[in-house]
């Protein structure tokens, strides 16, 4: 069946560092994929999605790549801030069963001043 | 996108109780979700709620414990039955819309429950 791996947690950074958080997946076809973006306390908000390969999502100076050739959907950042502190998803919705999102684990981000 | 509402925002439950969420939407549209969860974890759709007809459960899910209905296409509730401390946890609904955004889920800000 689909899956997504994403890097553990947490990670912290210094405001202004670059950020990297890595997401692979496994489905069949060609899946559309998502970062949603959890702030504390709160639901999950779509950050950005790509819906075929090469694609490039971005959105509040965040981006990610659709890569079918290394199955991967990392997320970038090239500063990072105190508001960014968040817990970060990354998603697929595969080409049957609907419109099911599979959830990876959730990778926490802390930004320190 | 969809503005979604869910009530409660948060409770706690005793043990052997039932809570009902409610999931409004502030237009029509063509599926809804609803997700646990458990703290520290990521989600897991529970059972996509169909419009005038029994819910579609995931596996390890049942109609027993967590009943749904959707009686139109702005509302779904979700009842978690007989609760007990493994049912702490955030549940949240999600749709969908059709278009070009019909692959796109937005979710509303949750229900966190507590069970003692």
């Amino acid at each position: 069946g689909d899956s997504v791996t994403q890097m553990e947690g947490p990670v912290t950074l210094s405001e202004e560092a670059f950020l990297t958080i890595n997401c692979t997946y496994t489905a069949t076809g060609y899946p559309s994929l998502f970062w949603y973006v959890q702030y504390p306390g709160e639901g999950l908000q779509l950050l950005l999605k790509a819906t075929k390969a090469d694609d490039k999502g971005s959105n509040k100076g965040f981006e990610a790549t659709y890569r079918k050739e290394t199955t991967s959907f990392h997320l970038e950042k090239g500063s990072v801030q105190v508001s960014d502190s968040a817990v970060y998803f990354c998603a697929l919705s595969g080409t049957r069963g609907g419109n099911k999102l599979t959830f990876g684990t959730g990778t926490q981000l802390k930004v320190e001043l | 996108s969809a503005v979604i509402s869910q009530k409660p925002s948060r409770d706690i439950c005793q043990r052997g109780t039932s809570l009902t969420i409610q999931c409004q939407v502030d237009s029509q549209v063509t599926m809804m979700f609803w997700y646990r969860q458990q703290p520290g974890q990521s989600l897991t759709l529970i059972a996509t709620a169909n419009q005038g007809s029994e819910a579609t459960y995931e596996s390890g899910f049942v109609i027993d414990k967590f009943p749904i209905s959707r009686p139109n296409l702005t509302f779904s509730t979700l009842t978690v039955s007989n609760m007990s401390p493994e049912d702490s946890s955030i549940y949240l609904c999600s749709v969908t819309s059709g278009g070009l955004a019909k692959n796109i889920q937005y979710f509303g800000a949750g229900t966190r429950l507590s069970v003692l």
